[in-house]
């Protein structure tokens, strides 16, 4: 069964240094999402994407954070400059044409 | 905007009987998709069922069943013949049907533990 997949696992960085999280959708799946969960709190949308420009962002979504899908398979979140508050478990979402969003397993990002 | 209340930080069942997660959420919309997901320690976000604001009956799948109460806002969790591996974090979720790419707007969760 196809399934979204995330890269790294597990990153951890320094604060102010760029982190990419990398995610590749299911194959023919057109929406696109970053959502990220602070340990043990509630799972906070980010921003979704389709036919290659943001749908939507939250506030959350500031200028530190971009998103972009350089070819036809990863779909790639980034953050700039790195702070403690973005430590998160970082989920990335897609859909095709039906009502779910299927998850990835997630990216634990710890920023020291 | 829309918002999903879970009011039960925790929960707990004995192995092979039922329990009812429960769930209420805010809306203006009258077309809407809600959803339960699962999260394990893993912490992998797995759907568990689907409904659709428009269908009266209530979804089913296996062992997992809902109470949609669409007056009440209400969309509840029943899951039966519980197993060791239903423990899991469970979230509610609520989805504008409305044209775009919404997000889901998620509830903060109830803890699941299964006692054998």
């Amino acid at each position: 069964e196809p399934e979204v997949t995330q890269t790294p696992s597990h990153q951890v960085t320094q604060m102010g240094q760029e982190v990419i999280l990398r995610c590749v959708p299911i194959s023919n799946h057109l929406y696109f999402y970053w959502y990220r969960q602070i340990l043990g709190q509630k799972v906070e949308f980010l921003v979704s994407f389709y036919n290659n420009e943001i749908s939507e962002k939250s506030e959350i979504f500031d200028d530190q954070f971009s998103v972009e899908r350089p070819d036809g398979s990863n779909f790639t979140l980034k953050i700039r400059s790195t702070k403690l508050e973005d430590s998160a478990m970082y989920f990335c979402a897609s859909r095709g044409t039906g009502r779910e969003q299927y998850f990835g397993p997630g990216t634990r990002l710890t920023v020291t | 905007a829309q918002t999903v209340t879970q009011s039960q930080p925790e929960m707990s069942v004995q192995e092979a009987e039922t329990v009812t997660l429960s769930c209420t959420y805010d809306t203006s919309e009258s077309d809407y998709y809600l959803f339960w997901y699962k999260q394990p320690p893993s912490r992998q976000m797995i759907l568990v069922i689907r409904q659709e604001a428009y269908k009266q009956q209530n979804a089913t799948e296996n062992r997992f069943s809902v109470n949609f109460q669409k007056a009440a806002k209400s969309f509840s969790l029943k899951i039966s013949d519980s197993q060791l591996g239903d423990a899991a974090m469970y979230f509610c979720a609520y989805r504008s049907r409305e044209a775009g790419n919404t997000p889901l707007v998620f509830g903060k969760g109830t803890r699941l533990s299964v006692i054998a």
